[in-house]
Formats: C-alpha cells, sequence, structure tokens
C-alpha cells in the first residue's frame, strides 16, 4: 500500500534554514511528481511546488522562488524540501503528497503525508 | 493569480444536506478536486474532475462545477462528516496549483 512518511518536528530559529523529508514506500518512486503543500495554524492549505523524482525537474510557487529548494534521492525513494531565511510566519505543517491520477487526464493528490510541523521560535 | 472563493463556515443538522461552494473566474472549464480535513489529520481526496468519487468516499458525496461555482453536495450529513473541505484547480495560465481557503462544516 502507498505510504508517505515524513520527518519529525523541527524547532528553528529566524533565518535558518529546514529540511523536510518523505519516504515513499508501496509504489514506484519515480513515477509520481511529489508535491508540498503548508498549512499555518488555523489556516488552509497553501501550495508550494512539485519535483518530479524521475528527472529532479521542480515548478516552485512564485512565493517561494528563492527561498525553497525541493530534491530527491531515488535510491532511498525521498523527497525532500528545505525552506531557508525562515521566518515566524514560516510557522506551519508541512505536508508531501504524491501525485496520482484516475484515467481522465487530470491529476490529483491522492495521497498525502502525516505532516510535520515547523515551529520557528527566538 | 486565479482564485478560489469557499465561504469559511456551513452548518448543518445531521441527516440534512450540505451544499458547499467554491468560486472562481469560468472554474465551469476546470477540473474541481475536493479534499476532506478532520481536525489533526492530512487531507484526503472526497471528489475529483467535478463529481467523480475515488474509493471509500460515500455515495453520499457529490460534485457539480458550472459556470463561476462548483459545489460539493453531502447528503444525509453524519457527524463524522464535520471537517474542512477544499477546494483545488490547476491554473494553466501560471502553472500553480490553487486550493480554495477551504470551508468548515458544522454538524449541529
Amino acid at each position: 500500500q502507498v505510504h508517505l512518511e515524513q520527518s519529525g518536528a523541527e524547532v528553528k530559529k529566524p533565518g535558518a534554514s529546514v529540511k523536510v523529508s518523505c519516504k515513499a514506500s508501496g509504489y514506484s518512486f519515480t513515477d509520481h511528481f511529489i508535491h508540498w503543500v503548508r498549512q499555518a495554524p488555523g489556516q488552509g492549505l497553501e501550495w508550494m511546488g512539485w519535483i518530479n523524482p524521475s528527472n529532479g525537474d521542480t515548478n516552485y510557487a512564485q512565493k517561494f522562488r528563492g527561498t525553497v529548494t525541493m530534491t530527491r534521492d531515488t535510491s532511498n525513494s525521498t523527497a525532500y524540501m528545505e525552506l531557508s531565511r525562515l521566518r515566524f510566519d514560516d510557522t506551519a505543517v508541512y505536508y508531501c503528497a504524491r501525485e496520482g491520477s484516475f484515467g481522465s487526464g487530470s491529476y490529483v493528490f491522492d495521497f498525502w503525508g502525516q505532516g510535520t510541523l515547523v515551529t520557528l521560535s527566538s | 493569480s486565479y482564485v478560489l472563493t469557499q465561504p469559511p463556515s456551513v452548518s448543518v443538522a445531521p441527516g440534512q444536506t450540505a451544499r458547499l461552494t467554491c468560486g472562481g473566474d469560468n472554474i465551469g472549464r476546470k477540473p474541481v478536486h475536493w479534499y476532506q480535513q478532520r481536525p489533526g489529520q492530512a487531507p484526503v481526496l472526497v471528489v475529483y474532475d467535478d463529481s467523480d468519487r475515488p474509493s471509500g468516499t460515500p455515495e453520499r458525496f457529490s460534485g457539480s462545477n458550472s459556470g463561476n461555482t462548483a459545489t460539493l453536495t453531502i447528503s444525509r450529513v453524519e457527524a463524522g462528516d464535520e471537517a474542512d473541505y477544499y477546494c483545488q484547480v490547476w491554473d494553466n495560465d501560471s502553472d500553480h496549483w490553487v486550493f480554495g481557503g477551504g470551508t468548515k462544516l458544522t454538524v449541529l
């Protein structure tokens, strides 16, 4: 069965960087894009970007260009999201999600990780 | 950038029908997906391509999309349906995924 296991909670200081991992199992890692979505406390979902695990291509949301880097390690079926120059408003739960399709030609986020809480504290 | 607008909250009594809307410019031309998020949990896809249900989604959940409004309809609402619901579309112009702000469904 498909499973995305994320790394544990982090506490960071403003200006630092954080790297969150997302280990995939139960399917061929290189067959599906991985997306990153974050959710600030009490707020909605915010799409950050995707990585194609097959070739490493990325597409970042405009807001995060310059601060986010998405990478992958195909030998370990793991995707990573690194966010730099952290600010207090980066406090959020960060989710990875697999992109899948039901054959209709459109894509959805069909499996999600459990989320990783990143807290900014001085 | 493309904007999706959802009412912050909807309340409904058990057994009644809940209609959650998602507004966007000509959204009827785009496939809309809906996610359910219970407190403390990751989102779960409940409807895709406007009105299709993945396996595991009860038939009580249905969707429609026309003009400037997409709608997720939950019939015979149960206490377990209480959650936040988010609509999602792909914006071709920006090459970005977009989520609505979410609607909190309260079962009275």
